[in-house]
């Protein structure tokens, strides 16, 4: 079975703090992506890569950077922490398949909260 | 306008019944069409890959009308286990280069004894 682990289930962080996300998979997939969920605005994509060292604006990156320099760890930095950015972090992989047809796997979500 | 949209829900329905849901997208130049299933507080799965054939999946049966550009899941003798949120996932973009996903915000189903 894919396993996609994330660092943290629970996270509470004060505004302005530096806060990394890690996240961990052992399928040694290339593709690895970083999605906040919020109520009523669905899954929005933040960050992705298709390689080691190799990273991907996708719709919401501001205030976000990422970092992957092992195929199977892709951090997501929030440089200063802010309020809105309060909200589930979900963590996926999936193998290379430029067609998309191919499962993303999440991991459980690191719930931040920022104060 | 969204560029995958789907009813929130809750579909509230006792076991046994036969629940649809439909979701529609924007872009016609999507290529690829799932449905995940996501439990309360828990991560998004892999419900099914929709075809534009159709495919069925046990009770789960999916459809895609590209014409419509419109998704819909069917799901017959509804368990108490199928409680959970539907989320409509197409691929954004053109036919080269990697496909992102899109995710709808899910319809919320409740089975009830």
């Amino acid at each position: 079975d894919v396993k996609v682990t994330q660092s943290s289930r629970y996270l509470v962080k004060r505004t302005g703090e530096k806060v990394f996300l890690e996240c961990v998979q052992d399928m040694d997939h290339e593709n690895m992506f970083w999605y906040r969920q919020d109520p009523g605005l669905g899954l929005r994509l933040i960050y992705f890569s298709y390689d080691v060292k190799m990273k991907e604006k996708g719709d919401i990156p501001e205030g976000y950077s990422v970092s992957r320099e092992k195929k199977e760890r892709f951090s997501l930095i929030l440089e200063s922490a802010s309020t809105n950015q309060t909200s589930m972090y979900l963590c996926a992989s999936s193998l290379a398949n430029w067609a998309g047809l191919v499962t993303q796997y999440f991991g459980p979500g690191t719930r931040l909260l920022v104060l | 306008r969204k560029e995958v949209e789907q009813d929130p829900g809750p579909f509230n329905v006792p076991e046994g019944a036969t629940v649809a849901f439909n979701c529609t997208y924007s872009n016609s130049a999507s290529q690829s069409f799932f449905w995940y299933r996501q439990d309360c507080r828990k991560e998004p799965k892999l419900l099914m890959s929709v075809y534009s054939s159709g495919n069925e999946d046990g009770r789960f049966t999916a459809q895609l009308n590209r014409a419509s550009q419109y998704i819909s899941l069917l799901i017959r003798d509804s368990k108490l286990s199928d409680s959970a949120t539907y989320l409509c996932v197409v691929t954004k973009g053109k036919n080269t280069g990697f496909q992102k996903l899109v995710f709808g915000t899910g319809t919320r189903l409740l089975v009830s004894p």
